[in-house]
């Protein structure tokens, strides 16, 4: 069965700190996989995405992620964080199937010291 | 354009009670997704529908259930409420692809509480 795993439930950093989100997937076969963020008061949103080709994903304010698939595993990183970027973050993965559904992880919630 | 818009922000039940959740995709989006977003719980798929047809469904009770509409509205009905289903209700759209391949869009969520 699909799953996702993120094992950091809150992260606390300080402003220009170097972030590294771990999100670790298990599926049996080729996937999609997602980062998405909520920030406080609002919806989620799409920070990246990966479908096939470079497994280094960039996304918007400076967001990245790698897929390495023999650890499935897709962290997000980022090299300067900013107080901005205080938000809950959603790692999810669909596998390539008609039939498959997109599955979240639990969420980490990201909180940077000014 | 306009975004994943979802009605009502707030619903105040009771147990035993019905709810009806309301969600609008983006134009020209086939494809409707519900989430429960519990406490602690983080995100779980609830229901997918696109053209009108439930293509997949989460591990919940039938007691959940939905439709779309001919113009890609959809509705998200939870019948004899029970305590534990307070939690943000997340709508999300993407056009239509039956591979999954489409990223989701997500509208604010109606927030739903059961006294």
């Amino acid at each position: 069965a699909q799953s996702v795993s993120q094992h950091n439930h809150h992260v606390i950093l300080s402003e220009a700190a170097s972030l590294e989100l771990g999100c670790n997937y298990s599926y049996g076969g080729t996937v999609n996989l997602f980062w998405y963020v909520q920030y406080p008061g609002q919806h989620l949103q799409l920070l990246l995405k990966y479908f096939s080709g470079d497994p280094l994903v960039k996304g918007i304010k400076g967001f990245e992620a790698e897929f390495i698939k023999s650890k499935f595993s897709f962290n997000l990183r980022k090299p300067s964080v900013q107080w901005s970027d205080t938000a809950e973050y959603f790692c999810a993965v669909n596998g390539y199937s008609s039939a498959s559904k997109i599955i979240f992880g639990s969420g980490t919630r990201l909180s940077i010291r000014p | 354009e306009a975004g994943v818009t979802q009605s009502p922000t707030h619903l105040i039940k009771t147990r035993g009670q019905q709810a009806t959740l309301r969600c609008s995709p983006i134009s020209g989006h086939t494809s409707v997704y519900w989430y429960q977003q519990a406490l602690g719980l983080g995100l779980q798929f609830l229901l997918w529908y696109d053209e009108g047809e439930e293509r997949n469904r989460g591990n919940f009770p039938p007691r959940f259930s939905g439709r779309q509409f001919p113009n890609y509205s959809s509705e998200l009905n939870v019948n004899a409420l029970e305590l534990e289903d307070s939690a943000l209700y997340l709508c999300a759209s993407s056009p239509g692809d039956l591979g999954g391949w489409q990223p989701q869009h997500f509208g604010d969520g109606t927030r739903l509480s059961i006294l």
